[in-house]
C-alpha cells in the first residue's frame, strides 16, 4: 500500500463547469502523475510533478491543469470541462522506479 | 517515440487453460517491462517486471521474458483461474524517462 488517496471516487458534472480532482499521498515521494484510462488507449499521462511547484506535461495535457503546493497533494484541475474528458483519472506515485496507483476517480461530464 | 503493442482482446479461457498475452515494443534507450493488472474496480497493481534483456520477470504463475531481439515481452500463464480475470496492461519505461508508457489493455475473462 502507497499510500494513495484521490477524491472524489466518483463525480458527475456539466459542460463548461470547474472540476479539481486530488490526489493526497503519505509517504513523501517526489514523483507524482496523473494519468487518464479510456477503452482503446490504455492509460495516457497527463501531467506529472518531480517537486513542490515542479510540474510538466505529458502525452494528453490540453484542457488540463495541475498544481502541487505541498509534497502530499497533486490537485488535476479541468476548468472547462468537456464531454471529452469524460474518463477514469488515476493517481500514481513512483517508488524504486515502479509506479503504484490509487483506486481512481471517474468522471463523468454530461 | 516510445510505444507498446499489446494483443487486443478481450480474451476468454476456460479454468486451466494456458495462458498468452503478446506484447512487442518501440523504444530509443534500454527500457524496463513491466506487466500491470487491473482488477474491476480498482487501480493498477504491478504483476512483474524486468529491467534487461533477457530477465525472466515472475509472480503468482504468471512469467514474462525480456526478448531485445524481437522486442517483446509476452505473459504468459500455465493454467489460469477465474481469479485471474482481470485486465492486463503492458507498459515500459525508458532510459532515464519518468513515466510509464502503457498498452491499450487486454481482459482476460476464465470461466469455470
Amino acid at each position: 500500500d502507497a499510500g494513495i488517496t484521490q477524491s472524489p471516487r466518483h463525480k458527475v458534472t456539466e459542460t463548461g463547469t470547474p472540476v479539481t480532482l486530488r490526489c493526497h499521498q503519505t509517504e513523501n515521494h517526489r514523483y507524482m502523475y496523473w494519468y487518464r484510462q479510456d477503452p482503446g488507449h490504455g492509460l495516457r499521462l497527463i501531467h506529472y510533478s518531480y517537486g513542490v511547484k515542479d510540474t510538466d506535461k505529458g502525452e494528453v495535457s490540453d484542457g488540463y491543469s495541475v498544481s502541487r503546493s505541498k509534497t502530499e497533494d497533486f490537485l488535476l484541475t479541468l476548468e472547462s470541462a468537456t464531454s471529452s474528458q469524460t474518463s477514469v483519472y488515476f493517481c500514481a506515485i513512483s517508488q524504486a522506479g515502479e509506479l503504484f496507483f490509487g483506486e481512481g476517480s471517474r468522471l463523468t461530464v454530461l | 517515440g516510445d510505444s507498446v503493442t499489446q494483443m487486443e482482446g478481450p480474451v476468454t479461457l476456460s479454468e486451466e487453460a494456458f495462458l498468452t498475452i503478446n506484447c512487442t515494443y518501440t523504444a530509443t534507450g534500454y527500457p524496463s517491462l513491466f506487466w500491470y493488472v487491473q482488477y474491476p474496480g480498482e487501480g493498477l497493481q504491478l504483476l512483474l517486471k524486468a529491467t534487461k534483456a533477457d530477465d525472466k520477470g515472475s509472480n503468482k504463475g504468471f512469467e514474462a521474458t525480456y526478448r531485445k531481439e524481437t522486442t517483446s515481452f509476452h505473459l504468459e500463464k500455465g493454467s489460469v483461474q477465474v481469479s485471474d480475470s482481470a485486465v492486463y496492461f503492458c507498459a515500459l519505461s525508458d532510459t532515464g524517462a519518468n513515466n510509464l508508457f502503457f498498452g491499450t489493455g487486454t481482459r482476460l475473462t476464465v470461466i469455470p
